[in-house]
């Protein structure tokens, strides 16, 4: 079965460095998205893309983020400043349309990011 | 705002019992509802779902009902087994808080089953 692929699986980094998270998506989807969860706290959504351009981001997606689809198949997050407060679990997910009942999201198996 | 709630966990069981995971949630809307499950060094999966009141989800054994009067969608399955050890994350999508991609999630129970 397809599955959404996402790499590293562990990435440490210092504070202030920029990091670049990375997905596959499934092949046939059009619509990815990151969300991240701080250990021992909720999954939260951080950001949707759509047709090259971002559908809908939460009030934790700033400036220090951002995403890009460079080229047909990966799907990446970007974060430019690293912050002790951005280590995290970070998954990404795809749909095949905008995700309903019927087009669920498929979620990766996550990138641990800490920062030191 | 909308959120969900889960039990906290460590559920710690032996096989064959009886389980409950407990979920309720608040929304302004008509939200669905899902179970979503992460094996040990895998992603998250959808379990079930359910987009109406008195829906009932169910997959591999596991059940969940929609009750809107209590605001609940707990997750029951009648005989675990070692190879349900996982962490279950409650969620609802709500298309007054954005739509169905935007998932929220409760903060996920730990189940582990011994033999």
């Amino acid at each position: 079965e397809p599955e959404v692929t996402q790499t590293p699986s562990h990435q440490v980094t210092q504070m202030g460095q920029e990091v670049i998270l990375r997905c596959v998506p499934i092949s046939n989807h059009l619509y990815f998205y990151w969300y991240r969860q701080i250990l021992g706290q909720k999954v939260e959504f951080l950001v949707s893309f759509y047709n090259n351009e971002i559908s809908e981001k939460s009030e934790i997606f700033d400036d220090q983020f951002s995403v890009e689809r460079p080229d047909g198949s990966n799907f990446t997050l970007k974060i430019r400043s690293t912050k002790l407060e951005d280590s995290a679990m970070y998954f990404c997910a795809s749909s095949e349309r905008k995700a309903n009942y019927n087009s669920p999201l498929h979620f990766g198996n996550g990138t641990r990011l800490t920062v030191t | 705002g909308n959120s969900v709630t889960q039990m906290e966990g460590p559920v710690t069981l032996s096989e064959e019992a009886f389980l409950t995971i407990n979920c309720t949630y608040t929304a302004t809307g008509y939200p669905s509802l899902f179970w979503y499950v992460q094996y040990p060094g895998e992603g998250l999966q959808l379990l079930l779902k359910a987009t109406k009141a008195d829906d009932k989800g169910s997959n591999k054994g596991f059940e969940a009902t929609y009750r809107k009067e209590t605001t609940s969608f707990h997750l029951e399955k009648g005989s675990v087994q070692v190879s349900d050890s996982a962490v279950y994350f409650c969620a609802l999508s709500d298309r007054e808080s954005g739509g169905y991609n935007k998932l929220i999630f409760g903060a996920g129970t730990r189940l582990a089953v011994h033999p």
